[in-house]
């Protein structure tokens, strides 16, 4: 799986968008870029994936470049309880049953919205 | 809540010692994962099991082991425990389809005196 890059840690005020950038220069033309955060010490949660257009649900939105190298996730209005680490993941698509892929987490962004 | 279950929530222990974690994967989750998060090591993922089978192995030592019963849950087993063993423990499953989005279960957290 590729490696991604991401800051330490960012702000944000509560209300306002928060933008959390990624690169992954190397991923492959078979690769997802997916998102998972984590509250404290909880199980890492889904948040979204895309391949190479942009995704929006009802947690978030993720831009993609149109060279695949870096991707955004955007949380639209952030609330105190976004606080979190913020994985972005490059993996491999699935392609049948059984091929289902472990997640290679790196360091993540640590996410402090505030007031 | 994601629909993953593991037991027991704390676990503490001494070193030397054997201990069992479990994990229930959400109904018809053929998938499950293991995962370690410890504070210098990050999460990191130890192994994987398919419908009972073992499907892909990461950095899981020797001395721990897992296996996937035919009800689809599975147990992560830890033996001859260190200091250095201390960590939250995660299973996540997944429905193994196109989403591949993987559901974690809230952990076990391992303290090994």
């Amino acid at each position: 799986d590729a490696k991604t890059t991401q800051p330490p840690s960012m702000d944000c005020a509560e209300g306002r968008a928060a933008n959390l950038p990624c690169n992954h220069s190397t991923i492959s033309g078979n690769e997802y870029v997916y998102w998972y955060r984590q509250i404290h010490s909880q199980g890492p949660q889904y948040i979204i994936h895309g391949l190479k257009n942009n995704e929006t649900n009802e947690m978030a939105s993720l831009i993609i470049t149109e060279d695949r190298k870096s991707s955004t996730l955007i949380l639209p209005h952030a609330t105190l309880r976004d606080t979190a680490v913020y994985y972005c993941i490059v993996r491999v698509a699935w392609m049948r049953t059984g091929t289902a892929s472990k997640l290679t987490f790196g360091t993540g962004t640590r996410l402090q919205v505030t007031l | 809540d994601s629909g993953v279950t593991q037991t027991p929530k704390h676990l503490i222990t001494a070193t030397g010692q054997r201990v069992t974690l479990r994990c229930s994967p959400r109904s018809g989750d053929l998938s499950v994962y293991w995962y370690q998060q410890s504070l210098d090591q990050g999460l990191q993922f130890l192994i994987q099991y398919y419908n009972g089978e073992e499907r892909a192995k990461g950095n899981i030592l020797e001395r721990f082991s897992a296996q996937q019963f035919p009800d689809l849950h599975s147990e992560l087993n830890l033996s001859s425990l260190e200091l250095g063993d201390s960590a939250l423990y995660f299973c996540a499953s997944t429905e193994d389809s196109g989403n591949n989005e993987q559901f974690f279960g809230p952990g076990t957290r391992l303290t090994v005196l």
